[in-house]
């Protein structure tokens, strides 16, 4: 199986422009979360869809938004992008069917800057 | 509020010795916890959860409820264990991971 793939890789934008990632996952998984990374903040959790609705929310501004498709795909978008949003990007994929054995899939992520 | 604690930041440990990775959690309910690794230049993967109760690369991980921590342990380090490891906590039925710090492990020949 192809595993889960994010683009584009890199991207550099400037202080007050808005951003689209995506997320393609794993063929069969239906649930697709976000994270972000960040030396000060580490992990943290985005938010997560599921069957084209967002399921789970983690605290993060209502600047960051997503979406996801009826297969399965999903962009994230991060609008008035701030210094503070440069960070990798990380999606993770799993069949979203809620059971204890359920695995998340990351991909490689998106490294964003802003200058 | 529901937390994931990793204390070291970086475990430095010689070929050969034992290492152990410190992981507490705070939750009042029934914990679902992971251990996930990060090689140089690979994608974070899972290592193991605790509910499988199984071994992994020679890694365990025992949930003790009373102390609220799910410690990794190795007896032997090698080489290729060199990574970031993180503790991960899941709380829900859904996708929704909180991860710890991280700690680096460095082992050295």
């Amino acid at each position: 199986k192809a595993g889960v793939t994010q683009t584009p890789r890199y991207l550099i934008k400037t202080r007050g422009q808005q951003v689209t990632l995506s997320c393609s996952p794993i063929s069969g998984h239906r649930s697709v979360s976000w994270y972000q990374q960040t030396p000060g903040q580490g992990l943290q959790f985005l938010f997560e869809y599921f069957s084209e609705t967002q399921r789970n929310k983690g605290n993060f501004p209502g600047r960051f938004s997503g979406r996801q498709f009826s297969n399965s795909r999903s962009e994230m978008n991060v609008s008035t992008l701030e210094l503070g949003d440069s960070a990798l990007y990380l999606c993770a994929s799993s069949s979203g069917a809620g059971a204890t054995t359920d695995t998340q899939y990351f991909g490689p992520g998106t490294r964003l800057t802003v200058l | 509020a529901q937390r994931v604690t990793q204390p070291e930041k970086l475990l430095s440990v010689f070929k050969g010795a034992p290492v152990e990775l410190k992981c507490n959690y705070s939750y009042s309910g029934s914990p679902e916890l992971f251990w996930y690794v990060q090689y140089s230049r690979q994608r974070l993967q899972l290592l193991l959860r605790h509910i499988s109760r199984e071994s992994i690369k020679g890694f365990t991980a025992d949930l003790n409820k009373g102390e609220t921590s799910f410690h990794l342990k190795k007896p032997f380090a090698q080489e290729e264990d060199s990574a970031m490891y993180y503790c991960a906590l899941r709380t829900d039925s859904w996708g929704k991971l909180q991860f710890g710090a991280g700690t680096q492990v460095v082992v050295t020949p």
